[in-house]
């Protein structure tokens, strides 16, 4: 899987939109952008992916940018419950290998 | 709801004991994986499968092994437990194409004195 990097930590406020920046400049151009999370004490739960246009569900927005060299995971109102571990991890469909290379992450803090 | 279980969720066991952690899914996947998380490390992959009779070893196999006889299980089994393996060991399984997510299971702490 190709190199991501991403903050340390970041802080919210509760109710407050968050943006989780992500750089991967060596992206391929088969990568799939993933973002998984770990709430404290769990384990990992997948959160959402996409490969070049922005993707919404349920849990967060995935904003992609145009030359896909970044990323962004937007939780549009952040609750105390999102504090988690967020990693962001570029997936090769193509390669063959289904395995997932975690990096450190960015640990969400969200204040009441 | 299909969903991924571990057990046991807690386990302490003497230097040297040889112990299996169970893993049952039912996804229906194909693959299926552990890992094990430590402080400093981060998650790690120990073995993986990618259907019945099929493993492959990962970045931390050493210690470890594991068999695939079904779809829905793979048992994690440490043949002589070392203090080094104390951690947190987490079982994921995905479909078969690896563009698709990863479901982890809640996870077996396990301590070894």
């Amino acid at each position: 899987d190709a190199k991501t990097t991403q903050p340390n930590s970041m802080e919210s406020n509760e109710e407050e939109p968050v943006h989780l920046p992500c750089n991967h400049s060596t992206i391929s151009g088969t990568d799939y952008i993933h973002w998984y999370r770990q709430l404290p004490s769990q384990g990992p739960e997948y959160v959402i992916h996409g490969l070049t246009s922005n993707v919404n569900n349920r849990m967060a927005s995935l904003a992609i940018a145009e030359d896909r060299k970044s990323s962004t995971l937007i939780l549009h109102r952040a609750t105390l419950r999102d504090a988690a571990v967020y990693y962001c991890i570029l997936r090769d469909p193509n390669s063959g290998y289904s395995t997932l290379t975690f990096g450190k992450g960015t640990m969400l803090l969200v204040s009441p | 709801d299909a969903e991924i279980t571990q057990s046991p969720r807690h386990k302490i066991t003497e230097t040297g004991r040889q112990v299996t952690l169970a893993c049952h899914q039912t996804w229906n996947h194909n693959n299926m994986f552990w890992y094990r998380q430590d402080l400093g490390h981060g998650l790690r992959l120990i073995h993986y499968s990618y259907g019945v009779q099929d493993t492959n070893k990962g970045e931390v196999s050493d210690g470890y092994s594991v068999s695939r006889s079904n779809t829905e299980d793979l048992p994690l089994t440490l043949e002589s437990a070392a203090s080094s393996q104390t951690s947190v060991y987490f079982c994921a399984s995905s479909e078969r194409a690896s563009g698709e997510p990863t479901y982890f299971g809640p996870g077996t702490r396990l301590t070894v004195t």
